[in-house]
């Protein structure tokens, strides 16, 4: 069973950068993907990175993100700046399976992590 | 690019379940679909319109027709409550798109 392990500041201040690090334990050969859920709303992808660095990011936020993948550690990572409330969320990291020339899918996801932004 | 969910869907335990996701670019493309159970993380419990990942029940079954793709949820029990998820790509782009959700409640 993966084991997929998100990280980093919980209360993040308007208009600053949120990080977070996912440790994939050891598997890091595959796609990956963050995900976040607003409280009480549904799923929205925000991007997905192979381990060759061929990053994808939901166009509503691509400006603001910054997705990274460090194959030495095993750490996948999240950065998104000029932070609103409407980025409180819980954050997730996800395995993503390729399928060619169709929709890729999440077989695996970390057990989030809520970052909370404040004024 | 979007895809619709009924908000909602209410069966009695031993029923069938059918939660429907509809989208322009279904008949070109796979849907899957997600259970997240209160408080937790989502779990694939099908892939690719009707292919179960090891570990999900035979009474979860899938199909697709047209601009729609339905999960079938066959002997509903209590543990199958939770928020239901279709996610599929755009087309043109390769982007990941997610529906709206559908609540699953067990009567």
């Amino acid at each position: 069973q993966l084991q997929l392990q998100a990280s980093g500041p919980r209360v993040v201040k308007s208009s600053e950068t949120l990080s977070l690090t996912c440790n994939l334990s050891g598997a890091s050969n595959n796609y990956w993907a963050w995900i976040r859920q607003p409280p009480g709303k549904g799923l929205e992808w925000i991007g997905s990175m192979f381990h060759s660095g061929n990053i994808q990011s939901n166009p509503s936020l691509k400006s603001r993100v910054t997705i990274a993948l460090d194959t030495s550690k095993n750490l996948f990572s999240l950065r998104l700046n000029s932070l609103t409330a409407a980025d409180t969320a819980v954050y997730y990291c996800a395995r993503e399976l390729i399928c060619s020339g169709c929709a890729n899918w999440f077989d695996s996801w970390g057990q989030g992590a809520q970052v909370t932004v404040s004024s | 690019y979007e895809l619709t969910q009924p908000p909602s869907v209410s069966v009695s335990p031993g029923q069938t379940a059918r939660i429907t996701c509809s989208g322009d670019g279904l008949p070109k493309q796979y849907v899957h679909w997600y259970r997240q159970r209160a408080g937790q993380a989502p779990v694939l419990v099908m892939f690719k319109d009707r292919e179960r990942p090891s570990g999900i029940p035979e009474r979860f079954s899938g199909s697709s027709s047209g601009t729609t793709v339905t999960l079938v949820i066959r002997g509903v029990q209590a543990e199958d409550e939770g928020d239901y998820y279709c996610q599929s790509a755009d087309n043109s782009d390769g982007f990941r798109v997610f529906g709206g959700g559908t609540k699953l409640t067990v009567l």
